[in-house]
């Protein structure tokens, strides 16, 4: 079974509020991705992390990888209408997993 | 070609037909995998490949599900004697570098999936 969790799976916020979704795994994790899937397409990458810890930022968005290499984390600041989507991590383990997904939208 | 594609984009079947769902990677990625997708779900891993190499078949639900990748470029799955619970969206991607425990930069690069009903 699937052994990437992340939470919220629903998140609406008004446009121009913060976002943050959480991905957590039962197994340590060699590194972690991050995908958008907007509502119809295919899921793209946004980054990787590798390191224990790690943090990188990608204009108003801020992604972590916890201290045991277990969890991480994606924020968004001040959410545009073009953020909607579908947010997934993906980790490697012993396979390639990835999580059940975030789903945001963004009321304007 | 400049992305990976996918074929059919839509596949309607009658239970207990085979299908098979096609994948031509990105020119010169090395890696390819195979995911199925459920609605409102996340892309449940399948198999995938390092060149022709199947590396990682554990993910495929049962022995009806099969893939191959003879030139290490197109990949082939095959789903024989369809059934119900097939129907999803089966998605490819592939990755310039090899896949492994501690791989560096992997991209993905997804396909845009084929839609598969079972009727």
């Amino acid at each position: 079974g699937q052994q990437v969790m992340q939470i919220p799976q629903y998140q609406h916020v008004q446009e121009g509020e913060d976002f943050t979704t959480y991905c957590n795994s039962s197994t340590t994790l060699s590194n972690i991705q991050w995908y958008k899937q907007r509502p119809g397409g295919h899921p793209v990458f946004l980054i990787q992390l590798v390191k224990s810890g790690e943090v990188k930022k990608q204009k108003r968005l801020t992604f972590q990888f916890g201290e045991a290499k277990k969890n991480s984390s994606l924020h968004i600041t001040a959410t545009q209408t073009t953020d909607v989507g579908t947010y997934f991590c993906a980790g490697t383990g012993n396979q390639f997993y990835f999580g059940t997904g975030t789903s945001l939208t963004v009321i304007p | 070609g400049a992305g990976v594609s996918q074929s059919p984009r839509y596949k309607v079947t009658k239970r207990g037909q085979d299908v098979a769902l096609r994948c031509d990677p990105i020119s010169g990625h090395v890696s390819l995998y195979w995911y199925r997708q459920a609605l409102g779900q996340g892309p449940e891993f399948l198999t995938y490949f390092n060149y022709e190499a199947q590396q990682d078949k554990s993910g495929l639900p049962n022995d009806r599900f099969s893939a191959e990748r003879p030139e290490g470029s197109i990949s082939t799955l095959t789903i024989q004697r369809t059934e119900q619970r097939d129907s999803a969206m089966y998605r490819c991607a592939s990755s310039l570098y090899v896949m492994g425990p501690a791989l560096a930069k992997n991209i993905q690069y997804f396909g845009a999936g084929t839609r598969l009903s079972v009727l």
